[in-house]
């Protein structure tokens, strides 16, 4: 099992260019997140999806969007990319009903100039 | 608004000195905690959690943690650190039944050898 991936790894946009940060999971899990990691401020989560189908906000939603594309793949879209969103993403999956173990993918390291 | 504190930010220890990184959280209710690691180019990992029962949960590499609800705590312990346990660790909460978990700001440990 490859557990969680994320492309790309790295990324460095302009300010205003868009893009998209894509995750799969090989597990088999129910729920998905994606958090962002900043210096001194811990993870912070983005937006998740409890299961396929349903998409929710986190504590950061501001300027995101996501897609649960199916039970596998969850994707976080930057529609007009601003320097505070110079950031290292996570994604994460976890089984269930959310209380179990969140398992990481191993991150993008995005710059915005 | 759920919060998480860490108390250190950055902690220095030689080998074979024992740990303590101090966790609180501000929620109320009934919570599931868990401690994650994330060893220099590595994966966040699960090193332990909490969910019920005994207060005193054992984990993975000789870590452990105790859960003390009437000071909201879940401090991370072990009795001898090694070299190989530099890492930075953050404490995280998760109301009971529910879907967003918070993290703390991280605590970077260094072990000298």
């Amino acid at each position: 099992n490859a557990g969680v991936t994320q492309t790309p790894k790295f990324q460095v946009l302009k300010t205003g260019q868009s893009m998209t940060l894509q995750c799969a999971q090989d597990m088999n899990h129910n729920s998905m997140y994606w958090y962002r990691q900043d210096p001194g401020m811990g993870l912070r989560l983005i937006y998740y999806s409890a299961s396929e189908g349903t998409t929710d906000k986190g504590e950061v939603p501001n300027g995101y969007n996501v897609s649960r594309l199916n039970k596998r793949e969850f994707s976080l879209r930057l529609e007009s990319a601003a320097p505070s969103q110079t950031s290292v993403y996570f994604c994460a999956s976890s089984e269930l009903d959310g209380t179990d173990t969140q398992y990481f993918g191993p991150g993008t390291r995005l710059t915005v100039l | 608004a759920q919060s998480v504190s860490q108390h250190n930010h950055h902690v220095i220890l030689s080998e074979a000195a024992s740990l303590e990184l101090g966790c609180n959280y501000s929620y109320g209710g009934t919570v599931n905690l868990f401690w994650y690691v994330q060893y220099p180019g590595q994966h966040l990992q699960l090193l332990l959690k909490y969910f019920s029962g005994d207060p005193l949960v054992k984990g993975i590499k000789g870590f452990e943690a105790e859960f003390i609800k009437s000071k909201f705590s879940f401090n991370l312990r072990k009795p001898s650190v090694q070299w190989s346990d530099t890492a930075e660790y953050f404490c995280a909460v998760r109301r009971g039944g529910g879907f967003k978990t918070i993290f703390g700001a991280g605590t970077r440990l260094f072990v000298k050898a």
